[in-house]
């Protein structure tokens, strides 16, 4: 089945420990993207990649990072910069087209820093 | 900041037409009108998206109206599974799309027996 997974769907990590989220798509979508989940919030967006070997920074990318050498996989690092990292991950990814916006969500990973 | 306004939670009946209002005043003419809601614990799904006219599909309705300062997003019989929360966003389309999405905190929706 298509769709697209993240592991794992919790975290838990100590302060001050760098930790990567996983995210893989099988739908050959070009756009993925990363968001942040705090409770009783909305998503906020924290990188996105319109392409291989390209990414932008969202509207929370301090104390994250991102990369993406494949089409399919767009890996999240929460580093020990990143203030309150403890929160719900979610990646979702898209075609590009001019047409319209349909992001297609993964299951999340709930990070819990103690 | 989110470019739209919704109530911030809703009940409905199950079996009864939902009808979740959305304002967004500042819309605009390259701009699309999109509904997604999440389940609890879940990934957002998208529902619907429409310009100007009115859409349907399985899922719901969308009625936009003539001035595209407001929409209402439809189900139209409600069912327990319906409960969730309920995102209006808008976004460009065309050159201007980057693919982005800003979700504001959306409408919860209620649905009782």
């Amino acid at each position: 089945d298509g769709g697209i997974t993240q592991s794992p769907k919790y975290l838990f990590r100590k302060e001050g420990q760098n930790v990567t989220l996983s995210c893989e798509q099988n739908l050959n979508h070009d756009a993925m993207y990363w968001y942040r989940q705090d409770p009783g919030q909305g998503l906020r967006l924290i990188y996105y990649s319109q392409i291989v070997n390209d990414f932008q920074k969202g509207d929370i990318a301090e104390g994250y990072s991102v990369s993406r050498e494949k089409k399919e996989s767009f890996p999240l690092t929460v580093t020990s910069a990143q203030k309150n990292p403890t929160a719900f991950y979610l990646c979702a990814s898209s075609i590009l087209a001019p047409s319209y916006n349909e992001q297609f969500f993964g299951p999340g990973t709930r990070l819990t820093v103690l | 900041d989110a470019k739209t306004t919704q109530p911030t939670s809703m009940d409905c009946a199950e079996g009864r037409a939902a009808n979740l209002p959305c304002n967004h005043s500042t819309i605009s003419g390259n701009e699309y009108v999109y509904w997604y809601r999440q389940i609890h614990s879940q990934g957002p799904q998208y529902i619907i998206h429409g310009l100007k006219n009115n859409e349907t599909n399985e899922m719901a309705s969308l009625i936009i109206t003539e001035d595209r300062k407001s929409s209402t997003l439809i189900l139209p019989h409600a069912t327990l599974r319906d409960t969730a929360v309920y995102y209006c966003i808008v976004a460009p389309y065309g050159s201007s799309n980057t693919g982005k999405l800003i979700f504001g905190q959306g409408t919860t929706l209620q649905v009782k027996p």
